[in-house]
């Protein structure tokens, strides 16, 4: 089983939809969880950090399942600029290691007008 | 705000020659790391730093060796380039290691004929 799986899509979404993605992850000691956000050819920029208790960022949300191991992003009233992947993002804390995050391969969300 | 920041953007080589990427950030980081990224692969961990005069290995070092000199500055060598190793190369930083999120630089787009 892979560390941190994503579905690839492409998930194609209607603008103003409201769409949602998860992440699994294998370790149960996992964490710190985070997702970010990749344009085309870009780098990797920090979208939200993802709490135990969920946390919201305007039109993002993101949850924790930790019995479940996923993490979730919801994403409200999709615009055009949203279009991107979207990487999923979990440290499994191994005491100061660096080497402990790992980045999902990604979901590609393309937004249609 | 330069944040972390890489050169050259673009490098062609031939098979066998070498050269040296570097990254250098103005966060008064103490972890930096090289990434890879290549398609349906995600990022890979080179080599990551815990600090200056530190490296230690990533997921895939065979063929790079990286440096640390100086705290903001973080530099990646291939000593003999192979076809292989054609990619896009990410730099990034954090405060510290686990739990932190990491800063990327935009990218260095390798082709090695």
């Amino acid at each position: 089983r892979k560390e941190v799986e994503q579905d690839p899509g492409p998930f194609n979404v209607p603008e103003g939809a409201t769409v949602a993605f998860n992440c699994t992850y294998s370790n149960s000691a996992s964490q710190s969880f985070f997702w970010y956000r990749q344009d085309c050819r870009k780098e990797p920029k920090l979208l939200m950090s993802v709490y135990s208790s969920g946390n919201e960022d305007g039109r993002f949300t993101a949850q924790l399942n930790r019995a479940s191991q996923y993490i979730s992003l919801l994403i409200r009233d999709s615009k055009l600029s949203d279009s991107a992947t979207y990487l999923c993002v979990v440290n499994i804390g191994s005491g100061g290691g660096a080497d402990g995050l790992t980045f999902g391969k990604g979901t590609h969300l393309i937004i249609q007008p | 705000n330069a944040g972390v920041t890489q050169t050259p953007k673009f490098r062609v080589l031939k098979t066998g020659q070498s050269m040296t990427l570097l990254c250098a950030q103005d966060m008064n980081h103490e972890y930096m790391y090289w990434y890879r990224q290549d398609p349906g692969m995600g990022l890979r961990l080179i080599h990551y730093s815990v600090g200056e005069g530190t490296t230690a290995k990533g997921e895939v070092p065979d063929g790079y060796n990286v440096s640390r000199l100086k705290k903001q500055n973080f530099l990646l060598g291939l000593e003999s380039a192979a076809p292989s190793q054609t990619s896009v190369y990410f730099c990034a930083s954090s405060y510290w290691g686990d739990g932190q999120p990491q800063h990327f630089g935009d990218g260095t787009r390798l082709s090695i004929l």
